[in-house]
C-alpha cells in the first residue's frame, strides 16, 4: 500500500510560470516531510522541508504548503525556470524517533522554453 | 573530497553472484541508508543504519546484507544477485531530517 502518493508523473510547465507539484499521503502519523529534486545519473538533491507543526515553509522561489486535515501537501516553483526541469520526490517520515522516509513515485516537471 | 561517495558507479553482474556496493561519507552522520530506485516505485528503503554494528531492515530488504563497522562506510551486498535487483541504488546519510544522497550505482544483473 503506497503511504505516498505523486499521483501525476509528469508535468509541463512554461518558463517564468507557476509549477504546483503535489504529494497525498494516508498516514497521519508523519510529522515531517521533504523535496527532493533529481536529475538523471545524479542523486536527489534536498529541496525544501516542513514540519508538521507549519502550514507553510518558503525558500526563495520554493514554497512548500501543508495541509494536515487532508493529509496534502505541494510544492510551488514561482517563476518557473528552465533549469528546474528534473523529477521531484516528496518524502515523508513517522514519529517514530528514527530518520526514516517514505518517498513518493516522483513527479518529472518540464519547464518549457 | 567531502561528501558521501558510492563505488562503483556502474555495474553489470550475472544471476547468482555476490555483489558489494559501496557508500563513503565523510560528515561522520550516524544514520546511513540504502534505497534502491525502479521506475514506477520511487526511491525504496532497502536497510538503513544508526550509528556503527546498528542496523535494521527497510521496505525491501530480502535478498541484501549490510554491515556497518566504521561509522563513515555503509556497504550493501548482493549475496546472489537476481535479475529483479537490477536498479539503481543510492546510498544516504543523515544527522537530524535531512538525508543527502550520493550519486548512484546503476547495477545491471545479467
Amino acid at each position: 500500500d503506497q503511504q505516498v502518493k505523486q499521483n501525476s508523473p509528469s508535468l509541463s510547465v512554461q518558463e517564468g510560470r507557476i509549477s504546483i507539484l503535489n504529494c497525498d499521503y494516508t498516514n497521519s502519523m508523519f510529522d515531517y516531510f521533504l523535496w527532493y529534486k533529481k536529475y538523471p545519473a545524479e542523486g536527489p538533491t534536498f529541496l525544501i522541508s516542513i514540519s508538521s507543526i507549519k502550514d507553510k515553509n518558503e525558500d526563495g522561489r520554493f514554497t512548500v504548503f501543508l495541509n494536515k486535515s487532508a493529509k496534502h501537501l505541494s510544492l510551488h516553483i514561482v517563476p518557473s525556470q528552465p533549469g528546474d526541469s528534473a523529477v521531484y520526490f516528496c518524502a515523508a517520515k513517522l514519529t517514530s524517533g528514527t530518520y526514516k522516509y517514505i518517498f513518493g513515485t516522483g513527479t518529472r516537471l518540464k519547464v518549457l522554453a | 573530497d567531502a561528501g558521501i561517495t558510492q563505488s562503483p558507479r556502474y555495474k553489470i553482474t550475472e544471476t547468482g553472484r555476490q555483489v558489494t556496493l559501496m557508500c563513503h561519507q565523510t560528515w561522520s552522520h550516524s544514520y546511513m541508508f540504502w534505497y534502491r530506485q525502479d521506475l514506477g516505485h520511487g526511491l525504496r528503503l532497502i536497510y538503513y543504519s544508526a550509528a556503527a554494528d546498528i542496523t535494521d531492515k527497510g521496505e525491501v530488504p530480502d535478498g541484501y546484507v549490510v554491515s556497518r563497522s566504521k561509522t563513515e562506510n555503509f556497504p550493501l551486498t548482493l549475496e546472489s544477485a537476481t535479475r529483479s535487483q537490477t536498479s539503481v541504488y543510492f546510498c544516504a546519510s543523515s544527522e537530524d531530517e535531512t538525508q543527502y544522497f550520493g550519486p548512484g550505482t546503476r547495477l545491471t544483473v545479467l
